[in-house]
């Protein structure tokens, strides 16, 4: 079935690195776009960045941007979120999602990767 | 960027109920306005998009209407397992921010 599964979260100290990944079956990764999307404890969702279908095109929010980097293995299906310099505020559930092609909206999400930040 | 504001943030009605959620966008998004369904623990659920458009097996009680920078979600005869977190999405430019959400209780 079609199915998004991420992985990498843990809890890092403040200033540090950490790769997300999300690994897509079920259906032509390489055909669609994909986001990042994160929810920090008890808050609404905040849109993170977004991936062209074949790599060439990527887009961030102003709160990540420089720190955090979208990118994708067309040839492994897997996405991947490369965040750098984290801070307190980055802690958040981390879900990877597929964009429903030429719309921008998120049709199917994975279950999520829980982020922590703290020293 | 573009802001979006829904409204009411908390709600509550009764099973058999219908409510409308409203989300005001900043500036004109034409109808790129997406809306999702969140329950506890659980990753969102796409809703509607191009806002009005009905996601793939998504129960026809929920519809969207809107252009420009005013949209409703309508959620007629309230079943039990709609009582959740509804959020408005824009996906006319990045960034594509999501409204605060929306929370819908039993009464």
């Amino acid at each position: 079935q079609v199915q998004l599964v991420e992985s990498g979260g843990g809890v890092v100290q403040p200033g540090r690195s950490l790769r997300l990944s999300c690994v897509a079956s079920g259906f032509p990764f390489s055909n669609y776009p994909m986001h990042w999307v994160r929810q920090a404890p008890g808050k609404g969702l905040d849109w993170v960045a977004v991936i062209w279908y074949d790599g060439s095109h990527q887009y961030s929010a102003d709160s990540v941007k420089g720190r955090f980097t979208i990118s994708r293995d067309n040839s492994k299906n897997t996405l991947f979120l490369q965040m750098n310099s984290l801070r307190a505020e980055d802690t958040a559930v981390y879900y990877c999602a597929r964009d429903l092609r030429g719309v921008g909206a998120s049709d199917i999400w994975g279950q999520g990767a829980m982020v922590t930040v703290s020293s | 960027d573009i802001q979006m504001t829904q409204s009411p943030s908390s709600l509550s009605a009764s099973v058999g109920d219908t409510v409308t959620i409203t989300c005001r966008a900043s500036q004109s998004i034409g109808n790129s306005l997406n809306w999702y369904q969140q329950r506890p623990g659980k990753a969102p659920r796409l809703l509607i998009y191009a806002a009005s458009s009905l996601q793939s097996a998504v129960p026809s009680r929920f519809s969207g209407s809107g252009s420009g920078t005013d949209f409703t979600l309508t959620i007629s005869s309230l079943q039990p397992e709609d009582f959740a977190t509804y959020y408005c999405q824009q996906s006319y430019s990045t960034p594509y921010t999501f409204g605060q959400g929306t929370k819908l209780q039993i009464k």
